[in-house]
């Protein structure tokens, strides 16, 4: 199965600009996207396809790589960002989650 | 607006069977392939399969494939997930959600499972 590995948590103030990272242990093309779950609730498509941005989710997200390296990227942070986010994989069988990267709003 | 509901969780003994239900409205449900996926309690999530339109496909994690049946009924806009030999390790959230082929686009807000004597 195709790992994806994010570093556990992050803690920003608003207002700054966050990189969430996702490392595949192989290659899946672009075919990486990334969910936000906020507390007590289902997880939230934000970007799909590496960098495109799902109808509805503020431009302040952004998501770029290819390959084994992606990033996830919130500028200006804001505190209703406050969540885990998970990045997803559907090049390879079967299709995985990263652990996920919890994020906190100081 | 598109709405998913999961219900048929709750507690059961282990190695009893377990069906769960995913009532969707607000689309086109016999136009999209439909999913599961799980999360155990404060951990990450886990693809458990997905179903193509006509139920002619169905895709499953290698580790849940012989205990985990995922059927749908167009008819009734329900999408299914028949659990069978539950363990501790099946106590988990199990979310239904729209699958876009590579990504899943909306979820339901999830039904709890705990498996337990």
């Amino acid at each position: 199965d195709t790992v994806l590995t994010q570093s556990p948590a992050l803690a920003v103030s608003p207002g700054e600009r966050v990189t969430i990272s996702c490392r595949a242990s192989e290659s899946v093309s672009t075919l990486m996207h990334w969910y936000q779950q906020k507390p007590g609730q289902q997880p939230k498509l934000l970007i799909y396809l590496a960098s495109n941005l799902e109808s509805g989710v503020p431009a302040r997200f952004s998501g770029s790589g290819s390959g084994t390296d992606f990033t996830l990227t919130i500028d200006p942070v804001e505190a209703d960002d406050t969540a885990t986010y998970y990045c997803q994989q559907s090049w390879n069988d079967p299709l995985t989650f990263g652990s996920g990267t919890k994020l906190e709003i100081k | 607006e598109v709405k998913l509901v999961e219900s048929g969780g709750g507690l059961v003994q282990p190695g009893r069977s377990l069906k769960l239900s995913c009532a969707a409205s607000g689309f086109s449900f016999n136009d999209y392939w439909m999913g599961w996926v799980r999360q155990a309690p404060g951990k990450g999530l886990e693809w458990i399969g997905e179903i193509n339109q006509d139920s002619s496909t169905i895709n499953y994690t290698p580790s849940l494939k012989d205990k985990f049946t995922i059927s749908r009924d167009n008819a009734q806009n329900t999408l299914y997930l028949q659990m069978s030999k539950l363990g501790s390790e099946d106590t988990a959230i199990y979310y239904c959600a729209r699958s876009m082929g590579i990504t899943f686009d909306f979820w339901g807000p999830g039904t709890m499972v705990t498996v337990s004597s």
